[in-house]
């Protein structure tokens, strides 16, 4: 098992360019999820997607959309990238929202810089 | 709304001395709790959990943290600290926000240093 992947690792954009990050989960979880992660802030949810077919927004949805493609794979892009969206993002699927000990497993991250 | 409050953003200890990481949290219902761990340029890995059954929870790698609802507080410690452990330590509460449906709150993080 791979667990979450990400692709890319890393990436740099010019402002106004846009991007598409990958995920992909290969544990048949039902949910995923996207992060950012600033520093000295914990991770901020972006939109999640409860099951196949749905999604939501988070805590800071603006700037991004989201596809869930099927149900290993969940894609957040940037349509017009700018530089307040420099940051780490992680991709995190989990097998029972709603449940009080669903655990979310995390990628190991796209490191974006928009200069 | 819930929050967490992690009370260190820095922790540096020795190699083989007590490690303490300090949460506190607030939720409007009851909460699950959680602590991951970052190594550098990781993702995030799940060192331990607590969901409403025994109040001390141990961990993986030698970790363990006890619920405190009356202080509203959930601590990771560690008795003896090993290289291994330098990474940033996140405390994450989970709280139903509505029917079918939790979501994760992050604190800002502990970086832990272990000194040789």
């Amino acid at each position: 098992n791979a667990g979450v992947t990400q692709t890319p690792k890393f990436q740099v954009l010019k402002t106004g360019q846009s991007m598409t990050l990958q995920c992909a989960q290969d544990m048949n979880h039902n949910s995923m999820y996207w992060y950012r992660q600033d520093p000295g802030m914990g991770l901020r949810l972006i939109y999640y997607s409860a099951s196949e077919g749905t999604t939501d927004k988070g805590e800071v949805p603006n700037g991004y959309n989201v596809s869930r493609l099927n149900k290993r794979e969940f894609s957040l892009r940037l349509e017009s990238a700018a530089p307040s969206q420099t940051s780490v993002y992680f991709c995190a699927s989990s097998r029972r929202p709603g449940q009080v000990d669903d655990e979310q497993f995390f990628g190991p991250g796209t490191r974006l810089t928009v200069l | 709304a819930q929050s967490v409050t992690q009370l260190d953003s820095h922790v540096s200890v020795s190699e083989g001395t007590p490690v303490l990481l300090r949460c506190n949290y607030s939720s409007s219902y009851s909460p699950s709790l959680f602590w991951y761990v970052q190594h550098p340029n990781k993702g995030l890995q799940l060192l331990l959990k607590y969901t409403s059954a025994a109040t001390l929870v141990k961990g993986i790698n030698g970790f363990e943290a006890e619920f405190k609802k009356s202080e509203t507080s959930f601590h990771l410690t560690k008795p003896s600290a090993h290289m291994s452990d330098a990474a940033e330590y996140f405390c994450v509460v989970s709280d139903q926000i509505r029917t079918g449906r939790r979501a994760l709150t992050f604190g800002s993080g502990t970086r832990l240093q272990v000194q040789p």
